[in-house]
């Protein structure tokens, strides 16, 4: 059974960091690509960022760019996002999301780690 | 710009039957999109991804009242027999070039 569990959101202030993570079990996890998505309070899901099975293809929104990293650890079969210089506007449920094989669209999901940003 | 287009909200009768729709944006007609089911207070749930010429792949367990369809730039989304747990948020998602995702704003569906 996939299974996918994020943590390390928080309460932390403006202009701080954050760093999620992400750890996935039941699918050979280094075969995947892996992305985050995003939904602040009461909106829609909003795509944060992306990265291939081996690293070598990374994406991120606009939104974040310059501002968020994306990584992986195949080896401890977990992904993370690392946020730095915080904005109220980074307040939501940050969801870990499975690539299908060789697709960029997302098959498995997990339950979300909440960071709210305010001082 | 690639942008996915879907109605605010929908409702249908407990038993009906429901048709909703994801527009790409002007270019972008033959790109697929995957179908996503947000039930309240819960994380999303991949329904299907749905190709341009209707054909399309459920994700585990997804009930055969769930099927996809297209026309030109329309994705749909029909449910029949409609049930009160598919009361939930749809959202419609497909990729730009490299990896980039994008969202359609989603559809409230009720069911009446």
């Amino acid at each position: 059974e996939v299974q996918l569990v994020e943590s390390g959101g928080g309460l932390v202030q403006p202009g701080r960091s954050l760093r999620l993570s992400c750890a996935a079990s039941g699918f050979t996890f280094d075969d995947y690509a892996m992305h985050w998505v995003r939904q602040a309070p009461g909106k829609g899901l909003e795509w944060v960022s992306g990265i291939s099975w081996n690293s070598g293809s990374i994406g991120y929104a606009d939104s974040v760019k310059g501002r968020f990293t994306i990584s992986r650890d195949n080896a401890k079969n977990s992904l993370y996002l690392q946020m730095n210089s915080l904005r109220a506007e980074d307040t939501a449920l940050y969801y870990c999301a499975k690539a299908a094989l060789g697709e960029y669209y997302f098959d498995y999901w997990g339950q979300g780690t909440l960071v709210t940003v305010s001082s | 710009q690639l942008v996915l287009t879907q109605s605010p909200s929908a409702s249908a009768s407990l038993g009906a039957s429901v048709k909703l729709t994801c527009t790409l944006s002007s270019g972008h007609s033959s790109y697929a999109i995957a179908w996503h089911q947000q039930q309240p207070e819960k994380g999303p749930r991949y329904l299907m991804k749905l190709n341009s010429d209707g054909s399309h792949s459920k994700g585990d367990g997804i009930p055969d009242r769930f099927s996809g369809s297209s026309s030109g730039a329309e994705r749909y989304l029909t449910i029949s027999s409609l049930q009160s747990e598919d009361e939930a948020d749809y959202y419609c998602q497909t990729w730009g070039t490299g990896i980039q995702g994008v969202f359609g704003g989603g559809t409230k569906l009720t069911v009446l």
